[in-house]
């Protein structure tokens, strides 16, 4: 498998243009997380879906954030507009069920000038 | 909520030695307890997870305690080699939960000097 698959791997904006990310979970898999790190606050859980349906947004900082996930093995977080303490790495996830392992992408490094 | 705290932000091990990692958390005992791994640029990876029922995990080099009265899990890696330099994170669920609500430690770089 290919595991989970994100883009673009790198991206610099500057503040107050919109910022999507992509993701594409592992086959078969039915929860799919998006996580935002940084260095003071560490790995946090954005939101999370199950089954393509979004369950848990309260880790989204602001209504300037948005997620969506229009089919099985495609996910969207958005910035809009985008600020500079959004400069973050933002990780997409996916596991089978919500017993099972967790499968981190490679994440999308993110700054906003 | 739940926070976790990971000894020291940086760790420097002799190759060879045993290291030994710390994560310690406040409130509820979860009911399990996971550590991954990552290196720089790219996405933590999972190593294993033990159970509350569990006192100690062991795969290949790697060996995971758990003291629900300490609320505190090590983490040793033995006979340590350069490869094993990374990035520590410790992760729990909230109460009631799964992986679905994991919490995760900001994490111990850890360096093995050869």
């Amino acid at each position: 498998d290919a595991g989970v698959i994100q883009s673009p791997r790198h991206e610099v904006t500057e503040m107050g243009q919109e910022v999507t990310l992509r993701c594409k979970p592992i086959s078969g898999h039915d929860y799919l997380f998006w996580y935002r790190q940084t260095m003071m606050r560490g790995l946090e859980l954005l939101i999370y879906f199950n089954n393509n349906v979004p369950i848990d947004d309260s880790g989204m900082p602001e209504d300037r954030f948005s997620a969506k996930m229009p089919n099985a093995s495609f996910s969207t977080l958005k910035i809009q507009p985008s600020e500079p303490r959004d400069s973050a790495v933002y990780f997409c996830a996916s596991s089978r069920d919500r017993r099972n392992t967790i499968y981190f992408g490679e994440g999308s490094w993110l700054t906003v000038v | 909520s739940q926070k976790i705290e990971q000894n020291s932000e940086a760790l420097n091990i002799q190759e060879g030695k045993t290291a030994t990692l710390t994560c310690n958390y406040t409130n509820y005992s979860p009911a399990y307890l996971q550590w991954y791994r990552q290196d720089p640029g790219r996405g933590p990876v999972f190593l294993l997870l033990i159970r509350e029922n569990e006192k100690e995990k062991r795969k290949e080099r790697l060996k995971v305690t758990f003291d629900t009265t300490l609320k505190q899990s090590l983490f040793h890696i033995t006979a340590s080699q350069p490869a094993d330099s990374a990035t520590y994170l410790c992760a729990l669920p909230l109460s009631n939960f799964g992986n679905e609500k994991l919490t995760f430690g900001t994490g111990t770089r850890l360096t093995i000097i050869p």
